[in-house]
């Protein structure tokens, strides 16, 4: 079975400072791993995501995530926050085969905070 | 082009009422889900479809049907309301399981 732990429901930054919201998944075979933000009153909006390849992926607005698969983590990074950041984030894992193929599983979500 | 259209996008319900949320997309995805988003608690799934005439349930089926007909369609039934069915429910699709998933704007689902 898939699932998805967001370690950290709210994490505050000040603005210009390292942004690290980390993410732990379990899956019984090769996941393909999602990151999504929400801002207030919104759906969902693709960040970035893993499916094969290259284990450092890059998404928008200066977003980068790092598949580790010994570690089962997909933390999601960006070198300096903005304002614009402030959302609440998700992480995602979703299987190609197996017994949950075809789910697509969120994290309990990460709301972040940018302080100027 | 709409994407993935929900509807209606506010519902207040009685106790024991029921109804059907809305869910249409024109991207010819094969994969469909609902979720429903609670503080704290993300987005958990209720049920999820892999192609037309093919649904399982999810984290959270209790309380909701599903049937995928068509391709574009996905229905999400309320059998008989309860107050800890308010939530925000979405609806999103995608074209295959590494792919993309394109939500809803939601549904804000009030039962008193």
């Amino acid at each position: 079975a898939q699932s998805v732990t967001q370690l950290g429901s709210h994490v505050s930054v000040s603005e210009g400072a390292l942004v690290l919201l980390r993410c732990n998944y379990s899956s019984s075979v090769p996941p393909y791993l999602f990151w999504y933000v929400q801002y207030p009153n919104q759906g969902l909006q693709l960040l970035l995501k893993y499916t094969t390849g290259a284990t450092l992926v890059k998404g928008i607005n200066g977003f980068e995530a790092e598949f580790k698969k010994s570690e089962t983590s997909f933390h999601l990074t960006k070198p300096s926050a903005h304002m614009s950041d402030a959302a609440e984030y998700f992480c995602a894992v979703s299987e190609d085969g197996g017994t949950s193929y075809g789910k697509l599983t969120f994290g309990q979500g990460t709301i972040l905070t940018v302080h100027p | 082009n709409a994407g993935v259209t929900q509807t209606p996008k506010f519902q207040v319900l009685k106790t024991g009422q029921s109804m059907t949320l809305q869910c249409a997309q024109d991207m010819n995805h094969e994969y469909m889900s609902w979720y429903r988003q609670d503080p704290g608690m993300g987005l958990r799934l209720i049920h999820y479809s892999v192609g037309a005439g093919i649904t399982d349930q999810g984290e959270v089926p209790n309380g909701y049907n599903v049937s995928r007909s068509t391709t574009e369609d996905f229905p999400l039934r309320l059998l008989s309301a309860a107050p800890s069915q308010t939530s925000v429910y979405f609806c999103a699709s995608s074209f295959t399981p590494g792919a993309e998933a394109f939500f809803g704007q939601g549904t804000r689902l009030t039962v008193v």
